[in-house]
């Protein structure tokens, strides 16, 4: 069964600085990794999605890279803001693409 | 449609009460899916659908939990004898097609069993 890991779960920093969250999986056979962004009292955003023939996917100041092989993700946030606080949730899918197994999310705070 | 549409967005229930949660999905959308996050954690799977067919449905915690499409757009998520651990927050996501299209979520359907 597929788990999912997000170190640290939560995080708080002071604005500007460049930041890294992690997510590893224990079920390597994936075929994409997607990174969301959950506001409070809200749904989830999809920020990034990276196929598994990918590295990396690049948005604005998010950065995400994929390393399948050692089952891991990084999502780095360049120069932070406070609007970036939130909760950063990664998740994969299964096979057959008809479910995602998510992290228990970073809980990001930047504080101005 | 803007977005993936939720009714209601909150729901107070006494244990033992019936509930439906209404999921609008976008417009075109071949896949729907529910999901419960409970308070500080990552969303669980519970059913999907690919138009009106639900092809999974391993993520329902139990016989109480009934979810339909009949017409292949909006989802009804029904949850019988409701119990104090069904309290969470039900989310609705929809996308063009399973494999590798981003998920779009509503903003759910926050549940308090009391």
């Amino acid at each position: 069964k597929q788990e999912v890991t997000q170190i640290p779960a939560a995080l708080s920093v002071p604005e500007g600085e460049n930041l890294v969250l992690n997510c590893s999986f224990t079920d390597s056979a994936i075929y994409n990794l997607q990174w969301f962004r959950q506001d409070p009292g809200k749904g989830l955003t999809s920020l990034l999605l990276i196929q598994s023939s990918q590295r990396e996917q690049t948005s604005g100041r998010l950065n995400a890279s994929l390393d399948k092989s050692s089952g891991r993700s990084t999502l780095y946030i360049a120069a932070s803001q406070p609007g970036d606080s939130a909760t950063y949730l990664c998740a994969v899918p299964n096979n057959a693409g008809n479910m995602l197994t998510f992290g228990g999310g970073t809980r990001l705070m930047v504080k101005p | 449609g803007a977005g993936v549409s939720q009714s209601p967005r909150y729901k107070v229930a006494k244990r033992g009460q019936d509930v439906a949660l209404r999921c609008d999905p976008i417009s075109g959308h071949v896949s729907l899916f529910w999901y419960q996050q409970a308070l500080g954690q990552g969303p669980e799977f519970l059913t999907y659908f690919q138009n009106e067919a639900q092809l999974d449905k391993s993520g329902l915690p139990s016989d109480r939990f009934f979810a339909e499409r009949p017409e292949g757009s909006v989802s009804t998520l029904k949850i019988q004898r409701t119990q104090q651990e069904d309290s969470a927050v039900y989310l609705c996501a929809s996308s063009p097609s399973p494999w590798d299209s981003p998920l779009h979520f509503g903003n759910g359907t926050r549940l308090t069993v009391t």
